[in-house]
């Protein structure tokens, strides 16, 4: 069935270090694929997207790539700071629904 | 504000009860969604409502019920058939046309 594959679990950075998080789909349909970073006890919040027809999307400090042949998307965060340290959700769309991937608990270290 | 407001943010239930939690939105989007999140879990989808008085199951259905009598209001009652809701309730919502699903800050449920 549809599964999105997401890792690592957890992930420990020093602060100015960069992070990246891997994700991997299974259904060749799916056309969208936004990443979203959830702090603690708070609903998830829209950071980057992407869509299937761009390999590539910067915004400031946060990328995202993709390979459609190889069903993966990955996330970059450069010159991390300790607010960046939350989890991090991947999910890709192929219809309506949202496949969410298991997420990642990132750890900004001072 | 424009935005995705859950009530309460926490909510205590007996065994045996139903509780109905909010959702409420004035971002004009038609389609809204509810997920439950367990402790190092993903999100998964309970129902989800594409326009006024109409919905469909999620993935986890069982248990839970909902109604779109509004544009605006998505509540998700959580009956005492569900046999484990303690959990994080998460609604969201997207404009008609679009992919991008906005998050309401959360209820947690706790059963006593």
């Amino acid at each position: 069935g549809e599964n999105v594959e997401q890792h690592p679990s957890t992930l420990s950075v020093q602060e100015g270090d960069s992070a990246v998080i891997k994700c991997t789909y299974s259904d060749s349909a799916s056309n969208y694929f936004p990443w979203y970073k959830q702090e603690l006890g708070k609903g998830p919040q829209l950071i980057i997207d992407i869509r299937s027809n761009v390999g590539e999307k910067k915004d400031q400090r946060i990328a995202v790539t993709l390979n459609k042949t190889a069903k993966h998307f990955s996330l970059h965060i450069t010159e991390t700071q300790p607010e960046d340290s939350a989890v991090y959700f991947c999910a890709a769309i192929p219809t309506y629904k949202y496949i969410f991937g298991t997420g990642t608990r990132l750890k900004v270290l001072a | 504000d424009g935005g995705i407001t859950q009530s309460p943010k926490y909510l205590f239930r007996k065994e045996g009860q139903n509780v109905t939690l909010s959702c409420e939105q004035n971002l004009n989007h038609d389609a809204m969604y509810w997920y439950r999140q367990d402790p190092g879990q993903g999100l998964r989808l309970i129902y989800y409502s594409q326009i006024v008085n109409d919905f469909q199951k999620g993935d986890i259905a069982e248990g839970y019920s909902v109604s779109r009598e509004k544009k605006e209001s998505f509540p998700l009652t959580v009956t005492s058939a569900q046999k484990n809701p303690t959990a994080f309730y998460l609604c969201a919502s997207n404009a008609g046309g679009s992919d991008t699903q906005y998050f309401g800050p959360g209820t947690r449920l706790t059963v006593l």
